[in-house]
């Protein structure tokens, strides 16, 4: 079965930029999604199409591509940003969302 | 306002049975596509099943398939999923998603607060 490849954890300062890689065979031809969770919430999209960003989102968050690990970049991390980050996309032959990263701990120091 | 309400969680024993809706509202329901996905305690986020506009297409994940079984009634603007042979791995919180795509494969761009399963003896 296909699978999306996060690290476990990641620690940055305030004010310092976060970079979250997530890894798959099929990037960048299948669009990747990042999601934000925060302890007892449901979880919120802050990138889609591995470069959009909802309405709503603070500008701080983007998306990039590079071969086949796609990136979710936090510049200027804050406070708030601390929460459990999640991939997800599709294998190469499918439409639905069909896979989930393991998710990465952002902790800010 | 999307909004996405789940009910129908709660304490079953091994071996039971459990049906999960979810309720829409704030939206055209016949325009998406839906998905359930779940979280066990501690635990990474599950994508379990989704289901056309329609409901002419269905897919599971190998983890659910042959015991779970989403549906959908567009008249009603719910969501369903049962769950029959219910293991002790299946306790987590289920959440119910909408599904936008703006080509290409999906997203899940709106989650509903979710319905905690938990099956034990």
């Amino acid at each position: 079965s296909y699978e999306l490849t996060q690290p476990p954890s990641v620690s940055v300062s305030p004010g310092q930029t976060a970079r979250i890689t997530c890894s798959g065979d099929a990037f960048p031809k299948q669009y990747a999604y990042w999601y934000q969770q925060k302890p007892g919430q449901a979880p919120v999209l802050v990138i889609y199409k591995h470069i959009e960003r909802p309405s709503g989102i603070p500008e701080r968050f983007s998306g990039s591509t590079s071969g086949t690990t796609v990136t979710l970049t936090i510049s200027g991390v804050q406070a708030e940003d601390e929460a459990d980050y999640y991939c997800q996309s599709s294998d190469s032959r499918a439409t639905y969302p069909g896979v989930f990263g393991g998710g990465t701990k952002l902790t800010v120091l | 306002e999307v909004r996405l309400v789940e009910s129908g969680g709660g304490l079953v024993q091994p071996g039971g049975s459990l049906r999960l809706s979810c309720a829409a509202s704030g939206f055209t329901f016949t325009n998406y596509e839906m998905n359930w996905v779940r979280q066990a305690p501690g635990k990474g986020l599950e994508w379990l099943s989704y289901i056309s506009s329609y409901g002419t297409t269905i897919y599971y994940a190998d983890s659910v398939k042959g015991r779970f079984t989403i549906s959908r009634d567009n008249a009603k603007n719910s969501l369903y999923l049962q769950m029959n042979s219910l293991r002790a791995e299946d306790t987590a919180v289920y959440y119910c998603a909408r599904a936008e795509s703006y080509g290409g494969n999906s997203g899940l761009f709106s989650w509903g607060q979710g319905t905690l399963v938990t099956v034990s003896s």
